[in-house]
């Protein structure tokens, strides 16, 4: 079944900027989405489509996208930001959704 | 605005049944499908499957038919989580999320029902 994948860490120090990949072969065809989930509650969307934001998500929250890897950048990271970052998206027939396993931002 | 507000924990035995309420509100609830998602403790994410708000047909993921059923209420705007034959292992966070329309992403997520399956 289709995987997608992403580091388990990553640490930076506030102030720096953090880039989080997911990786998976359908990427150049279905959009990616990530997701913000903080211990004790639910997931929140930071980047939709590969690199919208919602309203409501800071500016420093992008996305981009290239080939099979998309990323994930926070600039200027601050210490609320650190959190469980999932990418998603789907399988190339859109048949089933994905996530990956998640990495933890750790702000030093 | 949006809310999708979720039913309480629960804690059940091995064997029993559970039925997981998700409620929304702020927005037309057959407009958006409605997926569910689960998370063991200290896991990550694990996407369940959908249901059509409009025809009430359910999609289930791998590793998830046979015991558990999605349904709805569309007079109440509530969708529904039921697992029978609970086991230990069924033990997890269940979120309902509502999807961006047209796309796959999950735009608003409910507060996460706890189940715990324990004797």
């Amino acid at each position: 079944s289709y995987e997608l994948t992403q580091p388990p860490s990553v640490s930076v120090s506030p102030g720096q900027t953090a880039r989080i990949t997911c990786s998976g072969d359908a990427l150049p065809k279905q959009y990616a989405y990530w997701y913000q989930q903080k211990p004790g509650q639910a997931p929140v969307v930071v980047i939709y489509k590969d690199s919208e934001r919602p309203s409501g998500i800071p500016e420093r929250f992008s996305g981009s996208s290239s080939g099979t890897k998309v990323t994930l950048t926070i600039s200027g990271v601050q210490a609320e930001d650190e959190a469980d970052y999932y990418c998603q998206s789907a399988d190339s027939s859109a048949t089933y959704v994905v996530f990956g396993g998640g990495t933890k931002l750790t702000v030093l | 605005q949006v809310q999708l507000v979720q039913s309480g924990s629960e804690l059940k035995k091995p064997g029993a049944s559970v039925k997981v309420s998700c409620k929304a509100s702020g927005y037309t609830f057959t407009s958006s499908e409605m997926n569910w998602v689960r998370q063991a403790p200290g896991q990550g994410l694990e996407w369940m499957g959908w249901i059509n708000t409009n025809t009430g047909s359910p999609t289930y993921a791998q590793g998830f038919t046979g015991r558990y059923v999605f349904s709805l209420d569309t007079s109440v705007s509530t969708a529904y989580l039921q697992i029978s034959s609970l086991k230990a292992e069924d033990t997890a966070v269940y979120y309902c999320a509502r999807r961006y329309s047209y796309s796959w992403g999950l735009r608003s997520w409910g507060q996460g029902t706890l189940v715990t399956v324990s004797s």
